[in-house]
């Protein structure tokens, strides 16, 4: 499986867009990029996935360079709300219950 | 109930008690999941169910015993565990061959072994 690396914490302000860049040297050809957002004590929840180029949704960006081997989450204009802590995960789940491997995330704090 | 619902929210058990945490997914989805996240740790899958058949177990002690009694329910049994079993416990559900490849989180079990 991948292995993720991603920055263990990043400090914002109100409406600033937030990039948050993950590597994954080793991605397989079949691994997807996921993120997913986690609030303490609660279950991660889903932001965006991606296998190559661009995806946009109505909450953030996923850009993910040709080599793919690694990808920026793009929160535009965060807020208060918005502090939690990001997943980026890659792994082949789109057969045989696939097996997700979280990593220890990257902890964002958006300050007033 | 909508999503992924996970009962009871919190439990305090002995290390001789046997108890169960229960999961059900409200969505139609073909695979489940168990994960464990320790304070201040990431996520470590444990068990995922696919089509109602374990397909993976991460290793996981034998004091926890999972079961999956139709394509809704996960159950997970507890049985003899140690204080550093102590931790969130969190179900998910994912529906396989149908993109985005979204697993779907219950809000989670808060477990205290004492």
């Amino acid at each position: 499986l991948a292995k993720t690396t991603q920055p263990i914490s990043m400090d914002s302000y109100e409406g600033q867009e937030v990039n948050i860049t993950c590597s994954h040297n080793n991605i397989a050809t079949n691994d997807y990029i996921t993120w997913y957002q986690q609030f303490p004590s609660q279950g991660p929840r889903f932001i965006i996935q991606g296998y190559k180029t661009k995806v946009t949704n109505e909450v953030a960006s996923l850009f993910i360079p040709a080599d793919r081997k690694s990808s920026t989450l793009s929160l535009p204009r965060v807020s208060l709300s918005d502090t939690a802590v990001y997943y980026c995960l890659v792994g082949d789940i789109s057969n045989q219950g696939g097996k997700l491997i979280f990593g220890q995330g990257t902890e964002l704090s958006v300050k007033p | 109930e909508t999503g992924v619902t996970q009962t009871p929210r919190h439990l305090v058990m002995g290390m001789t008690n046997k108890k169960s945490l229960k999961c059900e997914q409200h969505l139609g989805h073909n695979a489940m999941y168990w994960y464990k996240q320790s304070a201040k740790k990431p996520l470590e899958l444990m068990f995922v169910y696919s089509y109602e058949k374990l397909s993976i177990n991460e290793s996981v002690p034998s004091r926890f015993s999972p079961e999956c009694p139709n394509s809704s329910l996960l159950n997970l049994h507890l049985h003899a565990l140690q204080p550093e079993d102590s931790a969130l416990y969190l179900c998910a559900s994912s529906q396989e061959g149908q993109a985005p490849y979204e697993q779907y989180f219950g809000p989670g079990t808060r477990l205290t072994v004492t």
